[in-house]
């Protein structure tokens, strides 16, 4: 399998659950991303890590925890969600992990999460 | 002030029509940077890139960059209904609201 994978594709949670969403990229790279795409609201930027290392963190709420165990892999924990924390939430990753402007973000195609 | 704008639109043009996509960004120390297409329910994948100020050209895609102003643009000639989605700009991990773009038949 190529690419970012992302898992599961859609989601649906009660505000006390707990649940995690999974990235894998196929691709060698060496940074991966957490991002927030709200309906009608830019991207948002939430983790980025570099070589397993978290090198950014946007101001994010607390109730999401990234996980980084290797180079690979990506999770997300979520818990306590709000109702407007229901959003596409897109992985990505790329080659170069200094966040320079000539290594483009490879995505995959997002969880859809509704938080009821 | 974001380091890359973007007017989110909507643009809503004929099958046909030459599309125009504009960004604006804050440092004159950015060198490259990135088109991406997002279609519904996918992720955004990289549509073009390019290096300074000049154009680069793929297809009936054209980007442009303007250092002088600041100023980065995405031309679509002959635009196809299949172009409708939405198209972002960005430098590095940074990126503009995104255009969402309709080519109607």
């Amino acid at each position: 399998e190529t690419g970012v994978t992302q898992t599961p594709r859609h989601l649906v949670m009660g505000m006390t659950n707990k649940k995690s969403l999974k990235c894998e990229q196929h691709l060698g790279h060496n940074a991966m991303y957490w991002y927030k795409q709200s309906a009608k609201k830019p991207l948002e930027l939430m983790f980025v890590y570099s070589l397993e290392e978290r090198v950014e963190n946007n101001s994010v709420p607390s109730r999401f925890s990234p996980e980084c165990p290797n180079s690979s892999h990506l999770f997300l924990h979520l818990h306590t969600l709000q109702p407007e924390d229901s959003a596409l939430y897109l992985c990505a990753s790329s080659q170069d992990p200094t966040g320079t402007d000539n290594s483009p973000l490879h995505f995959g195609n997002g969880t859809r999460l509704t938080v009821t | 002030q974001k380091e890359v704008e973007q007017d989110p639109g909507p643009l809503s043009v004929p099958e046909g029509a030459i599309v125009s996509l504009n960004c604006t960004y804050s440092n004159s120390a950015f060198q490259y940077f990135m088109w991406y297409r997002q279609y519904s329910r996918k992720g955004p994948e990289l549509l073009m890139y390019t290096y300074s100020s000049g154009n680069k050209e793929d297809g009936r895609f054209t980007a442009q960059v303007d250092k002088s102003s600041k100023y980065i643009s995405l031309f679509i000639r002959d635009s196809q209904p299949s172009d409708s989605a939405t198209y972002l700009c960005a430098r590095g991990w940074r990126f503009g609201a995104g255009t969402r773009l309709t080519v109607k038949p």
